[in-house]
């Protein structure tokens, strides 16, 4: 069964420095998606992705935050300068386009990559 | 501003009894409500989706409900297993506008099975 990848696992960094998290979407899936949850918080959104452009996004990501879809296969997320309160985990997703061009509602998710800021 | 609230937190139970675990929403406009099963470390995974028209849905041993009205929902799980063990957790998806499946997640009710 096809699913959502994500390297790495476990990312540490240091204070200020830039990080880039790679996710490898289902093959056939056209929207994708960033999520993150701080230690027992909330899953929160980040940002949506369509047609190689930002569909929505949250209050969240701000400028430090960047996505890009570089070649056919991956969904990156930078984040400029990490702060100590960026540590998470970071979860993609992606979500199918059905015949007729509807959005499907059912979104697949990526094991995470967890990310320590030091 | 929309909202997930989860009850109970957490929940013990043993082996083969069956539990309930309850969600209240304020989300609009509404689209859709999901029910995710996450494992510690993993990524969440999709239960069942339920959308304004629809009332119950069932997968396996898990049978969601949808009260549109009240803006409840709960979510049955029967003859528990061991390996039902995670967190379980209610999220509600607002529709119309450029929300491209923008998901509102509530924080989850820890169940934990015991033999």
């Amino acid at each position: 069964e096809p699913e959502v990848t994500q390297t790495p696992s476990h990312q540490v960094t240091q204070m200020g420095q830039e990080v880039i998290l790679r996710c490898v979407p289902i093959s056939n899936h056209l929207y994708f998606y960033w999520y993150r949850q701080i230690l027992g918080q909330k899953v929160e959104f980040l940002v949506s992705f369509y047609n190689n452009e930002i569909s929505e996004k949250s209050e969240i990501f701000d400028d430090q935050f960047s996505v890009e879809r570089p070649d056919g296969s991956n969904f990156t997320l930078k984040i400029r300068s990490t702060k100590l309160e960026d540590s998470a985990m970071y979860f993609c997703a992606s979500s199918a386009e059905l015949a007729g061009g509807s959005l499907s509602y059912e979104q697949y998710f990526g094991p995470g990559t967890r990310l320590t800021v030091t | 501003k929309n909202q997930v609230e989860q009850s109970p937190q957490s929940l013990i139970i043993l082996e083969g009894k069956n539990c309930t675990l309850q969600c209240n929403y304020t989300v609009s406009p509404f689209s859709n409500l999901r029910w995710y099963k996450q494992d510690t470390g993993r990524g969440p995974v999709s239960l069942t989706i339920m959308t304004f028209s629809e009332n119950t849905k069932s997968n396996g041993r898990y049978t969601a409900t949808l009260d549109a009205d009240t803006k409840q929902s709960s979510l049955h799980i029967t003859a528990s297993q061991l390996s039902d063990s995670a967190s379980y957790i209610c999220v509600v998806s607002a529709g119309g506008g450029t929300s491209y499946g923008k998901l509102t997640f509530g924080q989850g009710t820890i169940l934990t099975v015991h033999p």
